[in-house]
């Protein structure tokens, strides 16, 4: 099991600005890092995957970076939206298997 | 969207009884796994099959025992329900040989054991 940490565990944002948060992991034996998006009453869902230090991945809004040196990785959220309100989980493999770890999530309420 | 479904999504049951939790799913993947979360938390593997006949312990000790009898069909199974059970529960899948391939969730069932 690794130990993925996530913070701030919960953020309250006003609509239009913009946001970010943090999910650290062990540098060493890095393999790749998802980003997940869970809204309540619905699935989880795959936002990024992410192994390259230095990469940056884009889906509207949101973008996330990597720095696998130092062992984290961030997301953004650009011009907050009520339709952001969720869950954002980060999750990494272990170095031999297909399980994940996950951290337990910074959740985001964006008010309008 | 994922084709991953899980049923019931809700269930609230006395202690003692049998509890079987469906997840289903109609892509194919050889990988299936059961996740339990309580408020709060982590997300946390409780079992996974890497393929038919094929079922291992995740990382957090569960009561609960699973089968993997067809590729679509991972049941999770509680022989005796008991009020420390109520938690979600989750179910995923995924595909191919790579560890970065994403796992695909069900919407999860909310257990409650009175």
């Amino acid at each position: 099991i690794l130990n993925v940490e996530q913070s701030p565990q919960s953020l309250h944002v006003q609509e239009g600005d913009s946001t970010n948060f943090t999910c650290s992991f062990p540098s060493s034996n890095f393999y790749a890092l998802h980003w997940y998006r869970w809204e309540t009453a619905k699935s989880p869902e795959a936002l990024f995957v992410m192994t390259l230090n230095g990469d940056e991945k884009k889906k509207g809004r949101i973008s996330a970076t990597l720095n696998t040196k130092e062992g984290y990785s961030y997301l953004y959220i650009k011009g907050s939206q009520p339709e952001d309100s969720a869950t954002y989980l980060c999750a990494l493999p272990s170095s031999n298997d297909y399980k994940l770890s996950f951290g337990a999530g910074t959740t985001v309420t964006v008010r309008a | 969207e994922a084709d991953i479904y899980q049923t019931p999504r809700y269930l609230v049951i006395g202690t003692g009884k049998k509890i079987t939790l469906e997840c289903s799913q109609t892509m194919g993947h050889d990988k299936m796994y059961w996740y339990q979360q309580d408020p709060g938390m982590e997300l946390h593997l409780i079992h996974y099959s890497y393929g038919v006949n094929s079922t291992e312990k995740g990382d957090l000790s569960s009561e609960s025992t699973v089968s993997r009898i067809r590729t679509e069909h991972f049941p999770l199974t509680l022989e005796s329900a008991r009020p420390s059970h109520t938690s979600q529960y989750l179910c995923a899948s995924s595909l191919g040989t790579r560890r970065q391939e994403t796992q695909y969730f069900g919407p999860g069932t909310r257990l409650l054991v009175l």
